[in-house]
Formats: structure tokens, sequence, C-alpha cells
């Protein structure tokens, strides 16, 4: 079974290019998480989908960031215009929902961006 | 949300049993705990996950006291290939929202 995909590997734009970074859950995962580890730092949660709802968007940093999962299947989290500061890894992961014995999340392998 | 405190990194040899430590001092009654793994250029991996007691799965065990205050992660007889970092998280099990620290960065030699 395919685990997470997320397109492309790496990335990098100018200072106010934009960018859309694409997520492929695994198939029949409801949840979907978008993550992203900022030079130096750790691990931050942005948001979380339910099937194509947004159920938690506490962690996006600013208008600037937009995630659409239209249909509930794949993910894409667009940045525009892009700064200096979204430098880092984004991260993708999914999960099944609630009862399955754990609520393991599913990582994909991450998007290098790098704005130059 | 509970906060964890794990070394910033540890050593071993091959065939060595690693134990790697977390605090977690402010644990709720429903936080769960969550070992992730995570190697170069990769997204993390999930190892293994308990409440209370120990836990055992084929890749670690996790041993967790009775106050819950901390939290022991073993890796039995390591190789090169568990060289990675490890996190340590703590939450609700409905609390999709992970919360991650630095992690501890583990190093086997041969």
């Amino acid at each position: 079974e395919a685990g997470v995909t997320q397109f492309p590997s790496h990335s990098v734009i100018e200072k106010g290019q934009t960018v859309t970074l694409r997520c492929d859950p695994i198939s029949g995962h409801d949840n979907l998480y978008w993550y992203r580890r900022v030079m130096g730092k750790e691990i931050k949660f942005l948001l979380h989908f339910v099937k194509e709802s947004k159920q938690d968007e506490s962690g996006m940093p600013n208008n600037r960031f937009l995630a659409e999962r239209t249909g509930g299947t794949y993910s894409t989290l667009k940045v525009q215009p892009a700064e200096l500061e979204d430098s880092g890894v984004y991260f993708c992961a999914s999960s099944q929902v609630e009862g399955r014995g754990s609520n393991e999340q599913f990582f994909g392998p991450g998007t290098r961006l790098t704005v130059l | 949300l509970a906060k964890t405190t794990q070394p910033i990194s540890m050593d071993s040899y091959e065939g060595q049993e690693v134990n790697i430590t977390c605090s977690h001092n402010n644990i709720a009654t429903n936080d769960y705990i969550t070992w992730y793994q995570q190697f170069p250029s990769q997204g993390p991996r999930f190892i293994i996950q308990g409440y209370k007691t120990k836990v055992t799965n084929e890749v670690a065990s996790l041993f967790i006291p009775a106050d819950r205050k901390s939290s022991t992660l073993s890796l039995p007889r390591v190789s090169l290939s568990d060289t990675a970092v490890y996190y340590c998280l703590v939450g609700a099990y409905s609390n999709y929202q992970l919360i991650w620290g630095a992690g501890t960065k583990l190093i086997i030699k041969p």
C-alpha cells in the first residue's frame, strides 16, 4: 500500500512568488494534516482536515497560507506571496478515524521549501 | 498541553539496549504518550503509544510508571540503522494536533 506522498520534494522560489505544495494521503484516510519545521525550530502543526472540511486551522501562520482539500482526497497548501521566513520543510500526514487502536499519523517525506 | 523534556542527544553501540527517558510532569489524566522516530530527509514515523504500565511491539517497549510523569522508550539490540531523532509526544487520544519537542538525537556507533 502506498504511503503518504508529497510533491514536489524540493522547491526553490524567490520572495514574492507563489508556491503550491501537494499531498496525497493514504487511501481511505479521512484525516489529513499539515505540519512544518522552519530552520532550527521544532515541528509545528498547521492544520487538520477531516475529509474536505477544515477541522482545525489554528496553526496557520497568516493569510498568505491557503490549504484546500477538494473532494476529500489530496490536499494542496499554497503560499502566496512567499516570504523568507516561510523556508522550511512542510510535512503532510494522514490518519484513519478514531477507534482503530491508536491515533497514529502517517507522514510523508516532506517538501523542502527555500525562499530566496 | 503537557510539555515534554528529553535528552538532546545520546549515543550507544550496535547490539546494546538503548533507553530514552522523557519527562512530562504536567501530563493530564486523558493524555497518552506517543513516540515517533525520524530519519534524515524523511517524515516522522510512529513507533509506539501507551497510557500506563508497559507496552511492547515488534520495534520497541514503552515503560510508564504509575505516576505517569515520565516514560522510557526502550530499543532492544540497536543497529546502525536506528540512528535517528526520537520524539516523545503527550496529548489526548482525540487531540489530533501533535505537539513536538526538540527530540533526542540518537547516534549508534559500530
